[in-house]
């Protein structure tokens, strides 16, 4: 099993939609957890840290569930602008980052 | 704040040579760089992770002796592709860890290495 999985995707979704995107990871002493977005041939960008009470900026939600291992992403109301590739990555302590295999999403006009 | 920059951001070399690439944060000091890989498609790759002032950890099928990494100071380290070969054509980038903030990181820009 991998140390941190992703939806497969892509997911296509009109403008407009509200589209969620689920992680899980296998190391449950993982210590900290972010979503990161990555453009076509750039480099990954924090998008938000997430936190065991939940948060929010704007249109994205970021959840964790500890008990259940488990990450999400929710983006409401999709921009174009927003079509990227989404990694879930997890800290595992120290210097230990595993990203996951990342989950593509292409809003559509 | 929290800028990391790479040089250069594409080269394009002949096979046999070798290629160097500096990673720097620019506003921030780094206790910590990761340096990964990322062919097209896939998910990024870590190769190695090297704290100032020390060798470098490698990833387990990552040849030390092919890509050579130095963290000679807080805010600058570099990868060296030795002998390059086309297969070794990827997107290399790189990451800081702020000493101030120990569980987050930062990217660098990438660098397209293409080997003829």
């Amino acid at each position: 099993r991998k140390e941190v999985e992703q939806d497969p995707g892509p997911f296509n979704v009109p403008e407009g939609a509200t589209v969620a995107f689920n992680c899980t990871y296998s190391n449950s002493a993982s210590q900290s957890f972010f979503w990161y977005r990555q453009d076509c041939r750039k480099e990954p960008k924090l998008l938000m840290s997430v936190y065991s009470s939940g948060n929010e900026d704007g249109r994205f939600t970021a959840q964790l569930n500890r008990a259940s291992q488990y990450i999400s992403l929710l983006i409401r109301d999709s921009k174009l602008s927003d079509s990227a590739t989404y990694l879930c990555v997890v800290n595992k302590g120290g210097q230990n980052f595993v990203f996951g295999p990342g989950t593509r999403l292409s809003v559509l006009p | 704040g929290a800028v990391v920059s790479q040089h250069p951001s594409r080269v394009i070399c002949k096979s046999g040579t070798s290629v160097k690439i500096e990673c720097r944060s620019l506003d921030f000091q780094a206790t910590t760089m990761f340096w990964y890989r990322q062919f097209p498609k896939k998910s990024l790759m870590l190769m190695a992770t090297s704290n100032e002032g020390s060798k470098a950890t490698y990833e387990q099928g990552v040849e030390k002796d092919k890509f050579l990494i130095n963290h000679a100071s807080l805010t600058l380290s570099t990868l060296t592709v030795t002998s390059a070969h086309p297969e070794d054509s990827s997107f290399y980038i790189c990451s800081a860890r702020p000493r101030s903030v120990t569980d987050t990181q930062y990217f660098g820009p990438g660098t397209r290495l293409t080997v003829l």
